[in-house]
């Protein structure tokens, strides 16, 4: 496995546009994240799934964000009516918890993030 | 809000060993502390993790506390390409992860 993927690595758009990205997860891992990154900033969690369903949402996931993983495969995260704010660089990692002795465990891998630029 | 508290930035020479200390005072019986690093332009790389005993990788160690209320990641011999933000993160159940701002650190020639 080559590990998390992401799509596209960059993305320039105008302001009011649609965009949409893309992230293929390791093909075991059930647990898909979505983390945005400012410059400077340590990533800000966004969103969660196990499997298909969308289990945890930040209240930085405003109403023009969606994110889908359809059969609980690859997730899409799509941003409406983009905003100069929205520039940031959008990570997705993936994980499978497992139960040790000591409690449940999570290591999450992390793709190379999709960087947006909102002119 | 990050549960851990790191320096901003340290500075070690090449081929000496780096100690990355990580404040966690709350911390709670059932979080695993976790270290990850990010290089420029890149997603946060997984560098180990532990719960309570020491912990040893090809990339690094963990010492933590005996009460768990710190950690430090050992880098035995620091190299150009060990130049990076370092994040030490508590996660819980495997509930997403909140990052602080992180320690960066810079390898000298």
């Amino acid at each position: 496995d080559t590990g998390v993927s992401q799509d596209p690595r960059h993305k320039i758009t105008k302001r009011g546009q649609n965009v949409t990205f893309r992230c293929d997860p390791i093909s075991e891992h059930n647990r898909l994240y979505w983390y945005r990154q400012t410059l400077g900033q340590g990533p800000e969690f966004l969103t969660y799934f196990q499997n298909e369903a969308q289990l945890e949402k930040s209240r930085l996931l405003s109403d023009r964000f969606s994110a889908e993983r359809p059969k609980g495969s690859f997730s899409t995260l799509e941003i409406q009516r983009t905003e100069q704010g929205d520039s940031a660089m959008y990570l997705c990692a993936s994980s499978s918890p497992r139960r040790t002795s000591g409690g449940i465990t999570d290591t999450q891998y992390f793709g190379p993030g999709t960087r947006l630029t909102v002119l | 809000d990050a549960k851990t508290t790191q320096p901003n930035s340290m500075e070690s020479n090449e081929e000496e060993p780096v100690h990355l200390p990580c404040n966690h005072s709350t911390i709670s019986g059932t979080d695993y502390i976790h270290w990850y690093r990010q290089l420029p332009s890149q997603g946060p790389e997984y560098v180990i993790h532990g719960l309570t005993s020491n912990v040893n990788n090809r990339m690094a160690s963990l010492a933590i506390a005996e009460d768990r209320k710190s950690s430090t990641l050992i880098l035995h011999r620091a190299t150009l390409r060990d130049a990076a933000v370092y994040y030490c993160i508590l996660n819980w159940a495997g509930q997403n992860f909140v990052f602080g701002p992180g320690t960066r650190l810079s390898v000298l020639p």
